[in-house]
């Protein structure tokens, strides 16, 4: 069974408004989750790599004022997209790795902003 | 920037046949390589990952990595119409980075 969990799959918002993500770890700690994008027929982009109690690590171009990531616990990171628009439409995944284990994928949530 | 390079295809095989992924990637330091499914619409899974030169076998999967021409290659034997997706690759950046940089993925499809 799935071992991080994503919600919501898809949320549809009007422009202006914000949107929480959240990214679960269900069976395992992490201290470390990673938060992708992917545009239709691209791949997957690095947004941001989340660090239990402390500030997360925004990759070149993303910004950290839009994008608000929280990994207060260690089973929980949260993205806020604040201040939704069209353009920030997209595919959004969290990840997360378990131990030394391989990198388990959420199952996405699909984002569209009217 | 570190950059990880695939064919987009879209790579057609009958039923049965070899399917063959291939992937070059930039940065000399990456030292783990991922090859993940993707439906569309879904999440990646990872199929293979390779860390040292030479093949790796599982099942009908093959990961081929060759570092000195900064190489990794997927094949799939005996093609099925599930086997039917996008395919990414993916490498660590180097300096034992968790981070993973994807290629932009080829979409394979299986024809019954």
């Amino acid at each position: 069974g799935a071992v991080v969990s994503q919600h919501p799959s898809w949320v549809i918002c009007k422009s202006g408004t914000s949107v929480k993500i959240e990214c679960r770890s269900l069976d395992f700690q992490a201290t470390t989750m990673f938060w992708y994008r992917q545009f239709p027929k691209q791949s997957l982009m690095l947004m941001a790599t989340s660090n239990e109690g402390s500030k997360a690590t925004y990759e070149q171009g993303v910004e950290k004022d839009k994008f608000l990531i929280n990994h207060a616990s260690l089973t929980l990171s949260t993205l806020t997209v604040t201040s939704a628009h069209p353009e920030d439409s997209s595919f959004y995944i969290c990840s997360a790795r378990r131990s030394n284990e391989k990198l388990f994928f959420g199952s996405g949530t699909q984002l569209s902003v009217l | 920037q570190k950059e990880v390079e695939q064919n987009s295809g879209p790579l057609s095989v009958p039923e049965g046949a070899i399917a063959s992924l291939n992937c070059t990637y930039s940065d000399r330091g990456s030292q783990s390589f991922f090859w993940y499914r993707q439906y569309s619409g879904k999440s990646p899974e990872l199929i293979m990952f390779i860390y040292s030169n030479g093949d790796k076998e599982d099942g009908r999967f093959t990961a081929q990595l060759n570092k000195a021409s900064q190489y990794v290659s997927l094949l799939i034997r005996d093609s099925q119409p599930s086997d039917s997706a996008t395919y990414l690759c993916a490498v660590n950046i180097g300096g034992g980075s968790e981070k993973l940089v994807f290629g932009k993925g080829t979409k394979l499809t299986v024809n019954p």
